[in-house]
C-alpha cells in the first residue's frame, strides 16, 4: 500500500489552468475507477472535490475536472482563482477494500 | 445539522491505547460506509480503516493488528481503538463518510483530534 505519486507543487497564475497528475499502479489507479481527489486549506479538513475519477458533487465549480489514463489519474483546475490556493490529494480504491492516498500536491496561485 | 465530530484525542505515551469517538448528526452511520483518516504533522493523508453499512471492515497494513474500528449504532458513533501506539502514530485523525453517490469517496469530513504519541 504506498502512497500514489504526485508533483510536491504546482503554481499558475489566476485564470491559467493547472493539472496534477496521480500516478499509481495497475493494483490501484489502474485496476479502478475509483479514484477521487481532495482539497485542503491550512488547518482545515479536506473536501471532496471529484469522485469516481470524473464526477463532480454538488457545489463543486465545474473549473476543477478529473480523467485517468491507465496507472495515472489528474486533476485539472481551470480558470485558476485565489481561493484554489491549497493542499490537493488523489486517492484511490485499492485490493482488498482498502484505499490509498496521494503524497499531495501545493497549489500556489502567483 | 450534518455533521461529524470526533473526540478523545490527547497525549499517550508509547504502547500505550487510545479510543476515538465519532459521533455522526443528521444521517445514521448504520446506513452509510465511514472511515478513519490520519495526518501527521506537516505530512500527507493517510487511509486507516473503514467500516461498511453490513458491519465488515477492513484496515491499511499500517494499523491492522492495532487499530480497530466499530461503531453503536443506538448512539450513532463509529470508534477507532488504537493499541501498541508508536511515536509514529503522532497525527490528527479525522473519521469521514462514504459519498452515498460512490463506493469509495468521502463527502463529510470532522474536524479531527489530535493524538499525541510521546513519553
Amino acid at each position: 500500500q504506498s502512497a500514489l505519486t504526485q508533483p510536491r507543487s504546482v503554481s499558475g497564475s489566476p485564470g491559467q489552468s493547472v493539472t496534477i497528475s496521480c500516478i499509481g499502479t495497475s493494483s490501484d489507479v489502474g485496476a479502478y475507477n475509483y479514484v477521487s481527489w481532495y482539497q485542503q486549506h491550512p488547518g482545515k479538513a479536506p473536501k471532496l472535490l471529484i469522485y469516481d475519477v470524473t464526477k463532480r458533487p454538488p457545489g463543486v465549480p465545474d473549473r476543477f475536472s478529473g480523467s485517468k489514463s491507465g496507472n495515472t489519474a489528474s486533476l485539472t483546475i481551470s480558470g485558476l482563482q485565489a481561493e484554489d490556493e491549497a493542499d490537493y490529494y488523489c486517492s484511490s480504491s485499492a485490493a482488498a477494500y482498502t484505499r490509498v492516498f496521494g503524497t499531495g500536491t501545493e497549489v500556489t496561485v502567483l | 445539522e450534518v455533521q461529524l465530530v470526533e473526540t478523545g484525542g490527547g497525549l499517550i505515551q508509547p504502547g500505550g491505547s487510545l479510543r476515538l469517538s465519532c459521533v455522526a448528526s443528521g444521517f445514521a452511520v448504520s446506513s452509510n460506509y465511514l472511515t478513519w483518516v490520519r495526518q501527521a504533522p506537516g505530512k500527507g493523508l493517510e487511509w486507516l480503516t473503514v467500516i461498511y453499512s453490513a458491519g465488515d471492515s477492513y484496515y491499511a497494513d499500517s494499523v491492522k493488528g492495532r487499530f480497530t474500528i466499530s461503531r453503536d449504532i443506538s448512539k450513532n458513533m463509529v470508534y477507532v481503538e488504537m493499541n501498541s501506539l508508536r511515536v509514529e502514530d503522532t497525527a490528527v485523525y479525522y473519521c469521514a463518510r462514504g459519498y452515498i453517490f460512490s463506493h469509495d469517496a468521502f463527502d463529510l469530513w470532522g474536524q479531527g483530534t489530535l493524538v499525541t504519541v510521546s513519553s
